[in-house]
């Protein structure tokens, strides 16, 4: 397993379309999280899933914005009639059940994102 | 809710030692985390406290004061790849979703 791995890497879409963000985790972790961060910002919690169930939803994720995780595995990230204020970059972190991942590392490993530009 | 707070910015000379200051309050404590950050690139994994105390890993040290609602960042022999913005990361009591502060934007210079 190399990590967490996000698709696309970058996404270009004009304003009022509708784009989808998937993220693929630690095939071991059971838990998973999107971000969403700015420019001079750190990453604000969006929503998180323990296998295919959505625990906590952030006050900041619009009924504009769903996520899923059907099958405890991947995971996407649909925006819906994207505005200009979407433009950002949407981080996914996996973790798994014990915080403690062994070797001294701790779970929360991040993909490399995927930078949305809403024009 | 949570309060974090951090430094925008700050510099320091290669080969000297920089210490990034946290703040927080949260509901309960679970544990802070310190993740390194290069622009343009994914949070990377630092360090974790949940106890009291100084951890060292290398170059790099974490220290936390549960009563103060304090860590610290400390990086020793600053190398120019150092320049990054560094994360202060608490988990409140029961919660295992990290909020991040804004971070500390570290320039290190000749």
């Amino acid at each position: 397993d190399t990590g967490v791995s996000q698709d696309p890497r970058h996404k270009i879409t004009k304003r009022g379309q509708n784009v989808t963000f998937r993220c693929d985790p630690i095939s071991e972790h059971n838990r998973l999280y999107w971000y969403r961060q700015t420019l001079g910002q750190g990453p604000e919690f969006l929503t998180y899933f323990q296998n295919e169930a959505q625990l906590e939803k952030s006050r900041l994720l619009s009924d504009r914005f769903s996520a899923e995780r059907p099958k405890g595995s991947f995971s996407t990230l649909e925006i819906q009639r994207t505005e200009q204020g979407d433009s950002a970059m949407y981080l996914c972190a996996s973790s798994p059940r014990s915080l403690f991942a062994g070797q001294g590392n701790y779970g929360y490993t991040f993909g490399s994102g995927t930078r949305l530009t809403v024009v | 809710g949570q309060n974090i707070d951090q430094p925008t910015e700050m510099t320091a000379t290669e080969g000297a030692i920089v210490q990034i200051n946290c703040t927080y309050q949260t509901s309960g404590f679970n544990g802070l985390f310190w993740y390194q950050q290069h622009a343009g690139e994914a949070p990377t994994f630092l360090s974790y406290n949940v106890l009291d105390g100084l951890e060292e890993k290398g170059r790099f040290s974490s220290f936390l004061s549960r009563s103060k609602g304090y860590s610290y960042l400390l990086l020793k022999e600053l190398q120019m790849k150092d320049s990054a913005s560094y994360l202060c990361a608490p988990l409140s009591g029961g919660s295992y979703i990290p909020t991040f502060g804004r971070g500390t934007s570290l320039i290190v210079h000749p």
